[in-house]
């Protein structure tokens, strides 16, 4: 069955500090990947999506990831985290197919320090 | 501009009196879903639509309806709420769902109506 795991329920990191969110994905084929960010009171907003063809990819808000088939893993790294970055984080796979749904990890913390 | 409106935003109801979410969307989508957020489980589908009046079960459909009478509009019923119903719920479309060569997969979230059945 496909899965997400992010096994960080709550991250707190320093203002300026590097940032990495870890996200392991089971599914059985090539899996669409994306990471979504909810701010406190808003809806999803999609930070970045990886659908085939080079594994690293960029998103908004300076923000990248990185797909590795071996490790089934799509890791969301920032390399300096703005306090505007404090959000919920979320990691989620496309499945194909005639269900056509996200499936949701169920996400992360993020708490930034001044 | 582009977006995913859901009303009410906020709800605090009493047990078994039905009630209805709206959600529309203005991007001309054909695929619409429900998603209820819970703490510790993340979002989970309720219900999906591919195209007016084509409707089917997500992962946790108990206790809710949807309908698809025009493209645009998806209303969420819940004809008896419960307390176990009490959580926050996102309408979300996209131009076709994931199926489809993955042209347009991205998802448009509406900003969440927290629910509160009492």
């Amino acid at each position: 069955a496909q899965s997400v795991t992010q096994p960080d329920i709550h991250i707190t990191v320093s203002e300026g500090a590097s940032l990495e969110l870890r996200c392991n994905y089971s599914y059985g084929a090539t899996p669409y990947l994306f990471w979504y960010v909810q701010s406190p009171g808003q809806g999803l907003q999609l930070l970045l999506k990886y659908f085939s063809g080079d594994t690293l990819v960029q998103g908004i808000k300076g923000f990248e990831a990185e797909f590795k088939r071996s490790q089934s893993s799509f890791n969301l790294r920032k390399p300096s985290v703005h306090w505007s970055d404090a959000a919920e984080y979320f990691c989620a796979v496309g499945v194909r197919g005639a269900t056509n749904k996200l499936i949701f990890g169920t996400g992360t913390l993020l708490a930034v320090q001044p | 501009e582009a977006q995913v409106t859901q009303n009410p935003r906020y709800l605090i109801t009493v047990t078994g009196k039905k009630l209805t979410v709206t959600c529309s969307q203005n991007m001309n989508h054909e695929y619409m879903s429900w998603y209820r957020q819970d703490p510790g489980l993340g979002l989970r589908q309720i219900y999906y639509s591919m195209n007016v009046e084509v409707t089917d079960k997500g992962d946790v459909p108990e206790g809710y309806k949807v309908s698809r009478k025009e493209k645009r509009n998806f209303p969420l019923i819940l004809e008896s709420p419960s307390p176990n119903q009490t959580s926050l719920y996102f309408c979300a479309s996209s131009l076709f769902g994931t199926g489809t060569g993955g042209l347009n997969t991205e998802a448009f979230f509406g900003q969440g109506t927290r629910l509160t059945v009492v």
